[in-house]
């Protein structure tokens, strides 16, 4: 069975840093892609970007370049999306999700994690 | 603003069939093709429709999905108290060289 679990919610204040993860089961995690969504409170999706653990190619969307890094390491299948300085405006709901290409459809999801960025 | 286009609210009744529109241009929706996540409340988003009409196993036939030039619509037939949540239509985008996602539509049931 696929899965994708996410790492639980965070309580940051705004300046620190943060790395969130996402671990892939249930297949081979370095032949397909993962790409991270943010959901902010009570808004909709946006795509952030994508990494593909197998040779960590990696595209961002250009509203999140240079704010986030995205990265992986395939020894234990888990992805990651980090932050170096947080702001209040990072509050959100942070989703992982498997892609089979980079242009191709997220079939499988995580749970989510909520990450809130208060002083 | 969201590069996909959507409306807000969408409404029917039990047994209805409704539709979600969802426009574009050239560089999304006219080059590639589009899919649908449906995101039931307080839920991670679900993958409804791929490849423009293709529904993932599992997802019933009510659900169908159409693309003509550069926009894309989801039918809901048979309409069902637990369909009520937001549908999000998505593509990728040859100039910004990543995926887009419409706004969303909350669908309501009445």
């Amino acid at each position: 069975e696929v899965q994708l679990v996410q790492s639980g919610a965070e309580v940051k204040k705004p300046g620190e840093s943060l790395k969130i993860s996402c671990k892939g089961s249930g297949y081979s995690f370095t032949s397909y892609w993962i790409g991270w969504v943010r959901q902010m409170p009570g808004k909709g999706l946006e795509w952030m970007g994508i990494i593909y653990p197998g040779d960590s190619d990696t595209r961002y969307s250009p509203s999140f370049q240079g704010q986030v890094t995205i990265s992986a390491d395939k020894s234990i299948s888990t992805a990651y999306l980090q932050w170096s300085s947080l702001k209040a405006s990072d509050t959100a709901m942070y989703y992982c999700a498997r892609h089979s290409d980079v242009i191709a459809a997220a079939v499988f999801w995580g749970q989510g994690t909520l990450v809130t960025v208060s002083s | 603003q969201s590069v996909l286009t959507q409306p807000p609210s969408a409404s029917g009744t039990p047994g209805q069939r409704v539709t979600i529109s969802c426009s574009g241009s050239s560089s999304n929706i006219g080059s590639n093709t589009v899919n649908w996540y449906q995101q039931l409340p307080g839920t991670a988003p679900k993958l409804l429709i791929y490849s423009n009409n293709q529904r993932p196993s599992g997802v019933p036939d009510r659900f169908s999905g159409s693309k003509s030039g550069t926009s894309a619509s989801l039918a809901i037939s048979g309409l069902q108290s637990e369909d009520e949540a937001d549908y999000y239509c998505a593509a990728w985008d040859d100039s910004l060289n990543g995926q887009v996602f419409g706004g969303g539509t909350k669908l309501t049931v009445l």
